[in-house]
């Protein structure tokens, strides 16, 4: 089992481009979430999933969109990046948003 | 706000002595889970409490919950280099969502 993945593990932005990015599981998990990650801010969450085709708003949901077309694949659009964007993005899977969490490896992402 | 705040936010300790962390939260919750973070990695899960449980032991990990103060603690016995690390309390707060806490900075010296 591959766990949680996510690409790309760097990505460097100019302000206003958009981009997605990608957490796939094969854990058959039906929650999913993602978070991002500032320094001295802890885990923040920005939407989850509790199962395909079903998402909602987490604590900093603003500028970002989620889909959920398959029970794998949880992907996080940037709409139009700005450099508040500037963060670690990580993406979690669990049979249930009260279960053990497995973590993707992160992304860096870096909005100029 | 943060549903879990952790206490202290850095605890640096000499190798072998025992460090506690503390995380506080302000809402009932179902359960309360631990993770580590190790410095540019994922988070990893090391222990879930739930509610009905006042302690859980796993390996030197002993986890409490204090439902009545809102408050749970780690403590890592006979710490290792190796436990150098972050470490978050997380809380569900309802509506299927779990929220972290900021974490504690734990640096264990040789």
């Amino acid at each position: 089992n591959a766990g949680v993945t996510q690409t790309p593990k760097f990505q460097v932005l100019k302000t206003g481009q958009s981009m997605t990015l990608q957490c796939a599981q094969d854990m058959n998990h039906e929650y999913m979430s993602w978070y991002r990650q500032d320094p001295g801010m802890g885990l923040r969450l920005i939407h989850y999933s509790v199962g395909a085709g079903i998402t909602d708003q987490g604590e900093v949901p603003n500028g970002y969109n989620v889909s959920r077309s398959t029970t794998e694949d949880f992907p996080l659009r940037l709409l139009s990046a700005a450099p508040s964007q500037t963060s670690v993005y990580f993406c979690a899977s669990a049979r249930g948003p009260w279960n053990e969490q497995f973590f993707g490896p992160g992304t860096r992402l870096t909005v100029l | 706000s943060q549903q879990g705040e952790e206490d202290p936010q850095a605890l640096s300790i000499q190798e072998g002595e025992n460090a506690t962390m503390n995380c506080s939260y302000k809402t009932s919750i179902n359960n309360l889970q631990w993770y580590r973070q190790n410095s540019g990695r994922g988070l990893v899960h090391l222990i879930l409490i739930r509610s009905n449980e006042r302690e859980k032991h796993s390996g030197r990990l002993r986890v409490t919950l204090d439902t009545s103060k809102k408050s749970s603690s780690l403590l890592i016995t006979a710490s290792r280099a190796a436990d150098t690390a972050s470490y978050f309390c997380a809380t569900d707060v309802g509506e299927q969502k779990l929220v972290f806490g900021q974490g504690t900075r734990l640096t264990i010296n040789p």
